[in-house]
């Protein structure tokens, strides 16, 4: 099925650096939203996204809806420890197929932060 | 503030067994979704409610089962347990039929043995 895809597949960094990772599809989507999972727990919605061009912050995180709708970026900035875990982007609503309000998850970016 | 809630957290089954996964939204939350997620994989769309009725349905098998019920908790029957099955099933939760901002819940960890 439809997949989106994440890029890098796993980053380590060290505490204070900023983060960047991506989410591209080819397809168009509604909404992009983005979420943290850690192990063995549910994912933790941390950003969500709903027009094209826009730029969303949350604290440390920041993120973009790409104007061509078919992709997505966030940011965090000054990583911590807490920080470590699994991201995930989503895209919810596809206008070509009337996806209605699934999500389609991306493949994930694991983040390990040294101290 | 209230979560999505489900239970049981853990399960083990032995292969044609059934099971039975139950998902409490948060309250006002009128739609829920189901989906399973593999080890080292992404959670896969299985199936949607909105007001007591299907309103998607993704990569189901025929095997499983879902409903939503009066006060909007949800369950995911499972039969003829096969050990490709294991995985962590996850529900969420969201308001109105297109608000696509869903909240999960913690998930139900299914081992079939």
């Amino acid at each position: 099925g439809q997949q989106l895809n994440q890029s890098p597949q796993s980053m380590f960094i060290q505490e204070g650096e900023d983060v960047s990772m991506n989410c591209t599809s080819s397809s168009i989507f509604n909404t992009w939203l983005w979420y943290k999972q850690d192990p063995g727990e549910g994912p933790v919605l941390l950003i969500a996204l709903y027009k094209a061009g826009e730029l969303t912050s949350n604290g440390r995180l920041t993120a973009q809806f790409g104007i061509t709708r078919k992709d997505s970026f966030l940011n965090i900035s000054a990583s911590i420890p807490s920080d470590v875990g699994i991201y995930f982007c989503a895209g919810g609503g596809m206008i070509l197929t009337g996806g209605g309000n699934k999500l389609t998850f991306g493949t994930g970016t694991q983040l390990k932060v040294e101290l | 503030a209230a979560g999505v809630i489900q239970s049981p957290r853990h399960l083990i089954k032995e292969k044609r067994e059934t099971a039975t996964l139950k998902c409490y939204p948060i309250p006002r939350h009128d739609t829920v979704y189901w989906y399973q997620q593999g080890p080292g994989q992404d959670p896969q769309f299985l199936i949607s409610f909105y007001e007591k009725m299907q309103s998607d349905k993704g990569s189901i098998p025929d095997r499983f089962s879902a409903q939503q019920f009066s006060d909007y908790h949800s369950e995911l029957n499972m039969s003829s347990l096969e050990l490709g099955d294991s995985a962590l099933y996850f529900c969420a939760s969201s308001f109105g039929p297109t608000n696509t901002e869903a909240f999960f819940g913690q998930g139900t960890r299914l081992t079939v043995v």
